[in-house]
């Protein structure tokens, strides 16, 4: 089975702080997608990379940077977190065009 | 710009009542679709999906999909719900000339009566 593990189910951060959201694949996928749940909004793409060092924005990049040096690992960077940064997160992975994603079960930050 | 649109926000049925969740997505080429739920506290999983071919596509829990080009229209269907199927219901669409990149709807929440 494919495994998408996101370091922390919960966080709360502080405002202000750097905040890292992990996330691991372990099925060789090529894609890798980090989304923010919220009620109402569904999932909205924050990024998305496509291979290893490849980055692009998705629809809200803003206050946030991803990392991916490694292609089994995605990591979503607050550079400074604020409070409308509380959300969801889900990380995904795919194998690249014409598949399905398969999802982690996601971070709940709070940022206080 | 590529979008996708899931009309009602959260849908109550009778268990044993048929179902039907709707969505529709704006891409200018041929899409690939899917139907994700996520259950409370859970992360997504994947329902069913379409790529080409036969255009009604069944998947798993008994959920159906039929894609019609002519309304660019992606809908969900069960001919009767259980109450285990209360869940957020997400509609989605593969991007295949950007790399895979993957949209979703705003989502639909089900609530089943007993």
């Amino acid at each position: 089975d494919v495994k998408v593990t996101q370091s922390s189910r919960y966080l709360v951060k502080r405002t202000g702080e750097k905040v890292f959201l992990e996330c691991v694949q372990d099925m060789d996928h090529e894609n890798m997608f980090w989304y923010r749940q919220d009620p109402g909004l569904g999932l909205r793409l924050i990024y998305f990379s496509y291979d290893v060092k490849m980055k692009e924005k998705g629809d809200i990049p803003e206050g946030y940077s991803v990392s991916r040096e490694k292609k089994e690992r995605f990591s979503l960077i607050l550079e400074s977190a604020s409070t409308n940064q509380t959300s969801m997160y889900l990380c995904a992975s795919s194998f690249g065009v014409r598949t399905e994603a398969f999802f982690g079960q996601g971070t709940r930050l709070t940022v206080v | 710009a590529q979008s996708v649109t899931q009309p009602d926000i959260h849908i109550t049925v009778s268990e044993g009542a048929s179902l039907e969740l709707r969505c529709n997505y704006s891409y200018g080429a041929t899409p690939y679709l899917f139907w994700y739920v996520q259950s409370p506290g859970q992360g997504l999983q994947l329902l069913l999906k379409y790529f080409s071919g036969d255009t009604l596509v069944q998947g798993i829990k008994g959920f159906e999909a039929e894609f019609k080009r002519s309304q660019s229209s992606f809908n969900l269907r069960k001919p009767s719900v259980h109450w285990s199927d209360a869940a957020e219901y997400f509609c989605a669409v593969g991007l295949y000339n950007q790399g895979g990149k993957l949209i979703f709807g705003q989502g639909t929440e089900l609530s089943v009566k007993p």
